[in-house]
């Protein structure tokens, strides 16, 4: 239990694009998401936190505008990154809580998702 | 914010030895989890322990709340076990995980 999906794992797009990341919670519902960002031998950022129905609460320094996050279901939440620049090239991973238990968790456990690795050419 | 500090920074070991990774924290926290990063980037989930002790196969860790720390072993080390060990926690009254920076497990042969 307490699988979480992203798709794509890999995607390459050209400066000016917009990509979009999905997440999903397979198997338990998702009362809250989480978006990281994780350069290459660093540890992960927390970029925002969605909860099912509401906007995100993003973290200091991140730009709303620029990491459109949508959480339109208890099971899929989904990142877009808007005009990406090659700056914007990075690790990109989800993270599911089932907050009070949930496919086997403990009350406020993560999992994660395997990943998504984003370059901007 | 609360403070994430896991050492040590780098290990090398032999096949076959043990090891202990250390996370402090500098906050009462609700969560603590353990995680493995496999060379692909997933995180593995090895344990949730806001307090107390766990054992799991050849990995176990002990989370003292009140000295706020937590100690993750691993024994009879294999080369599958390399990696990333990240420490994470979520403050008493936050809905976020803070991670340390890591500890980078190599395993030779």
């Amino acid at each position: 239990g307490a699988v979480v999906s992203q798709h794509p794992s890999r995607v390459i797009c050209k400066s000016g694009t917009s990509v979009k990341i999905e997440c999903r919670s397979l198997d338990f519902q998702a009362t809250t998401m989480f978006w990281y960002r994780q350069f290459p031998k660093k540890s992960l950022m927390l970029m925002a936190t969605s909860n099912e129905g509401s906007k995100a609460t993003y973290e200091q320094g991140v730009e709303k505008d620029k990491f459109l996050i949508n959480h339109a279901s208890l099971t899929l939440s989904t990142l877009t990154v808007t005009s990406a620049h090659p700056e914007d090239s990075s690790f990109y991973i989800c993270s599911a809580t089932a907050r009070g238990g949930g496919g086997g968790s403990s009350y406020n456990e993560q999992f994660f998702g395997p990943g998504t690795r984003l370059t901007v050419l | 914010g609360i403070q994430v500090e896991q050492s040590p920074p780098d290990l090398i070991l032999q096949e076959g030895a043990n090891s202990t990774l250390r996370c402090n924290f500098s906050d009462s926290v609700n969560n603590l989890q353990w995680f493995h990063q496999n060379p692909w980037g997933q995180l593995i989930n090895l344990f949730y322990i806001p307090s107390g002790t766990k054992q799991n196969g050849r990995l176990s860790a002990t989370t003292v709340a009140t000295e706020r720390y937590s100690l993750l072993y691993i024994s009879s080390s294999q080369t599958t076990d390399s990696g990333v060990y990240f420490c994470a926690v979520e403050r008493r009254g936050a809905q976020k995980l803070v991670f340390g920076q890591g500890t980078r497990l190599t395993i030779n042969p």
